[in-house]
């Protein structure tokens, strides 16, 4: 196991609703990064917090927010949430210094969108 | 945008066969992540492939990068059940702060 998780496992929600997924990093790694994986397909970056501030982002619009605090766990939050956003959602830390290289995965957040 | 191609999709074999799943870059890729994914699992980091050139091992698999480092394989040789999964390549592009790009994954099924 990674020490990295994540809550809550599962979740359902109806178009237009907003979501808040949480993650706790491995202890030491300061760099959270978080992907959306949709099914069959390989993990897609969405955006990457160091040192509690958004280092990178992927393709993805404004409706996808974060946060990261102090003790270094972060949040992904998603607005206005459409039926494409049923995916599962992966948080992976790695180790101090922003685009360091091995992801850490947590267990994911499974999201279904009605 | 950049893109990591993988291929094949799937791959089916006999226990005991070889596997071998390919990835490639249209650009040169600072680095190259291999991660192993099981069914209803969360990706695993299994090695990560720095140099030109480089060839890793670990136990039965066999990780390459290409000469141009915009290629790279991963070979198990002899499978076994618990090979069972799915396995992503995963390129970084522009440097260390460059975003880490997934491939969509090979998907092996191993028969008994």
């Amino acid at each position: 196991e990674t020490g990295v998780t994540q809550s809550p496992t599962h979740l359902i929600k109806t178009r237009g609703q907003q979501v808040t997924l949480r993650c706790s990093s491995q202890s030491g790694h300061n760099t959270v990064s978080w992907y959306q994986q949709a099914l069959g397909q390989g993990p897609q970056f969405i955006f990457q917090y160091y040192r509690e501030e958004e280092n990178g982002r992927g393709n993805f619009p404004p409706r996808f927010s974060g946060l990261q605090f102090p003790n270094y766990s972060s949040e992904l939050n998603v607005n206005a949430l459409e039926l494409d956003d049923s995916a599962l959602y992966l948080c992976a830390s790695s180790a101090p210094g922003p685009g360091t290289d091995t992801q850490y995965f947590g267990p994911g957040t499974r999201l279904t969108v009605l | 945008g950049q893109q990591v191609m993988q291929i094949p999709q799937y791959q089916h074999v006999q226990e005991g066969e070889d596997f071998t799943t390919y990835c490639n870059s249209s650009t040169t890729l600072s680095n190259i992540q291999w991660y192993k994914q099981r069914p209803g699992g969360h990706p695993v980091f299994l090695i990560q492939l720095v140099k030109s050139g480089e060839v890793k091992k670990q136990k039965r698999l066999t990780f390459q990068f290409g000469e141009a480092k915009k290629n790279s394989s991963l070979h198990i040789t002899a499978t076994q059940t618990t090979d069972v999964g799915t396995y992503f390549c995963a390129g970084r592009h522009g440097g260390s702060q460059g975003n880490l790009i997934f491939g969509k994954g090979t998907k092996l099924s191993v028969k008994p």
